[in-house]
């Protein structure tokens, strides 16, 4: 059975530091991970998606790797702003052809 | 070019009630799944639809279903409601099968269950 992790659950950051969230899952046989963002009561927004194949997306100050071979996959975020204070989601695609969902870092970036 | 719409927005009802929720993706999507999010549990599939087919389902009670129309808009209903319903109700679309690209995701539905 497929089980998705992430470290931490919280963490809170002055602005300007480089941070990092952790994905880990237990099953390799993946199709793809995406990285998500959800601000409180909304829904959730597509930050990057990592095709099973591919190593690295970036896109802006975001950058998420994987390594599947490890179960791990990582979101790097650069300069933090308080704009960034929300909660950040991983989800798998397993070869059920299931999504699923990591148990989220809610992160605060602080002024 | 317009997100994924999910009607209502928030709703209450009591045990025992039954509930629609209603979700339109994306223009040209014909893929759309939908999430149940709590605190406790976390955000959890419940089923997806292509092309007015039940592809996948979760691990719900057959309390809950849904369907797929012929312009790809989907319904969820939930019968006989109990207090454990309550949840944010999440819906995606993507433009092919399953989940090999890009999924969009609507506000979410909040139900509450008195």
């Amino acid at each position: 059975k497929q089980e998705v992790t992430q470290i931490p659950a919280a963490l809170s950051v002055p602005e300007g530091e480089n941070l990092v969230l952790n994905c880990s899952f237990t099953d390799s046989a993946i199709y793809n991970l995406q990285w998500f963002r959800q601000d409180p009561g909304k829904g959730l927004t597509s930050l990057l998606l990592i095709q099973s194949s591919q190593r690295e997306q970036t896109s802006g100050r975001l950058n998420a790797s994987l390594d599947k071979s490890s179960g791990r996959s990582t979101l790097y975020i650069a300069a933090s702003q308080p704009g960034d204070s929300a909660t950040y989601l991983c989800a798998v695609t397993h070869n059920t052809d299931k999504l699923i969902f990591g148990t989220g870092t809610r992160l605060q970036v602080f002024p | 070019k317009a997100g994924v719409t999910q009607t209502p927005r928030y709703l209450i009802k009591t045990r025992g009630q039954q509930v629609t929720l209603s979700c339109s993706p994306i223009s040209g999507h014909r893929s759309v799944s939908w999430y149940q999010q709590t605190p406790g549990q976390g955000l959890q599939f419940l089923f997806e639809y292509f092309s007015e087919t039940q592809r996948n389902k979760g691990n719900f009670p057959g309390r809950f279903s849904g369907r797929q129309f012929s312009n790809s808009r989907s319904e969820m209903n939930v019968s006989t409601l109990e207090l454990g319903d309550s949840a944010l109700y999440l819906c995606a679309s993507t433009r092919g099968s399953g989940y090999t690209g890009e999924l969009f995701f609507g506000e979410g539905s909040r139900l509450t269950v008195l």
